[in-house]
């Protein structure tokens, strides 16, 4: 398999514009999490899926920011309007049967905002 | 909400060198998870924890498990720069999501 995939892989942008990521979980995981990762406040769940169902969003920083799973292969994760303080690296994962299994981790997207 | 713990932040180790780093969460968890990060990569399983008592090893990284005291361990035998990276702990109760720890950022010098 190969393994969780995003994209793009890095993202540069200026502030304002609409920013979507891209996150095809491993076949027959049930389970699709998006993490932030930063310096400041470490890895934060911003979200997970299950099913394509969202779960649990508590950790969405803002109304600017939403995820979507149309179906068992495909996620994105949008930020809209963007923001410098939204720089971070941005990661997707995905569980097999429960949200507590192991999660595989994709290889991020690093996202600037300028 | 489950509070993960790590300690030492930040931890400098000569090659040869034993050390351990140490995963304290605050509430009832059912399993702890390590994973290892590199620079610039993301995030590798490295070991789960399933049970109190519970003891994984792979290569100079042991894991151990202690749920009564709610403490994980990673121990680091005879360091070489390989290790270098962060380590991250995630504590998680059944049915619910990941907690992680802050990360330990380990380097090892020659």
């Amino acid at each position: 398999d190969a393994g969780v995939i995003q994209s793009p892989r890095h993202e540069v942008t200026e502030m304002g514009q609409e920013v979507t990521l891209r996150c095809k979980p491993i076949s027959g995981h049930d389970y699709l999490f998006w993490y932030r990762q930063t310096m400041m406040r470490g890895l934060e769940l911003l979200i997970y899926f299950n099913n394509n169902v969202p779960i649990d969003d508590s950790g969405m920083p803002e109304d600017r920011f939403s995820a979507k799973m149309p179906n068992a292969s495909f996620s994105t994760l949008k930020i809209q309007p963007s923001e410098p303080r939204d720089s971070a690296v941005y990661f997707c994962a995905s569980s097999m049967d429960r949200p507590t299994d192991t999660q595989y981790f994709g290889p991020g997207t690093r996202l600037t905002v300028l | 909400e489950l509070k993960v713990e790590q300690n030492p932040l930040f931890l400098s180790m000569q090659e040869g060198k034993n050390y351990t780093i140490y995963c304290n969460y605050s509430t009832t968890s059912d399993r702890l998870y390590w994973y290892r990060q590199d620079p610039g990569k993301s995030l590798e399983s490295l070991f789960v924890l399933l049970s109190n008592g519970a003891v994984k090893q792979e290569g100079r990284l042991m894991a151990s498990l202690d749920t009564k005291a709610r403490l994980s361990t990673l121990h680091i035998t005879a360091a070489v720069h390989d290790l270098s990276a962060t380590y991250f702990c995630a504590a998680a109760h059944l049915y619910n999501q990941f907690y992680f720890g802050t990360g330990t950022s380990l380097t090892v010098i020659p």
